[in-house]
């Protein structure tokens, strides 16, 4: 099983900030790794596919990187309605594991 | 447009089994692969397994025995089963699909909450 090691678990940012979020897999994916949004209540929201694909509808402010075992998404000039937990998951083999999830609070 | 729906009981007694109905629209079970995950109150999501569309199943082994997952392709119907409840099976249950060619979860139902109790 591969494990997905997610950090941090919060941050507090002002609106304009870099976001950055870093996921680490115990195991090779290739760059099979996504990353989703999930607001109170809701149910996530993939916001970038394997592949680091921008899926569509959503903002190009969101971005990934990342090959093997080390990812990073992040989010330019970042906005009050961008809070949320993010979670990352990676989708190489079963079970399809996700990241702790990263709380994001604007300030 | 590809919806998903989950439908469930809000409580369960302990010991006793869960089922819950992930009925889809949009697309057809033997296209799409659907997913079952799970999100305890104040955590995070939890994979529990898979009804691949050729009719195969995958579980997380942290469920062991207790997980079954099942389909009706007549009544575009995927089915969640899982015994000996224990409260902290206190979850949201979502099904989640993906488009054909990628395993990225595209698409989500609104989940059904499902407490366990005493």
């Amino acid at each position: 099983e591969t494990t997905v090691t997610q950090s941090p678990a919060s941050l507090s940012m002002a609106v304009g900030e870099k976001v950055s979020i870093s996921c680490k897999t115990s195991t090779d994916i290739d760059d099979d790794m996504n990353w989703y949004q999930q607001k109170s209540g809701e149910a996530p929201k993939l916001l970038i596919s394997e592949g680091n694909t921008l899926r569509p509808g959503v903002p190009s402010r969101f971005s990934s990187s990342g090959y093997g075992t080390d990812f990073v998404f992040t989010i330019n000039n970042v906005l009050l309605g961008d809070e949320g937990i993010y979670y990352c998951q990676q989708s190489d083999n079963v079970p399809y594991t996700f990241g702790a999830g990263t709380k994001l609070e604007l300030k | 447009q590809v919806q998903l729906k989950e439908t469930g009981p809000d409580l369960v007694q302990l010991t006793q089994t869960l089922s819950i109905t992930c009925t889809v629209s949009g697309f057809s079970l033997t296209t799409y692969n659907v997913h079952w995950v799970r999100q305890p109150p104040g955590k995070g999501l939890e994979w529990m397994g898979a009804m691949w569309n050729g009719g195969g199943t995958d579980y997380n082994s942290a469920f062991k025995s207790r997980l079954s997952i099942s389909r009706d392709t007549s009544k575009s119907q995927v089915f969640l089963k899982m015994n000996s409840l224990q409260t902290d099976d206190t979850a949201k249950y979502f099904c989640a699909s993906h488009n054909y060619g990628s395993y990225s979860f595209d698409y989500w139902g609104q989940g059904v909450m499902v407490t366990v109790s005493s």
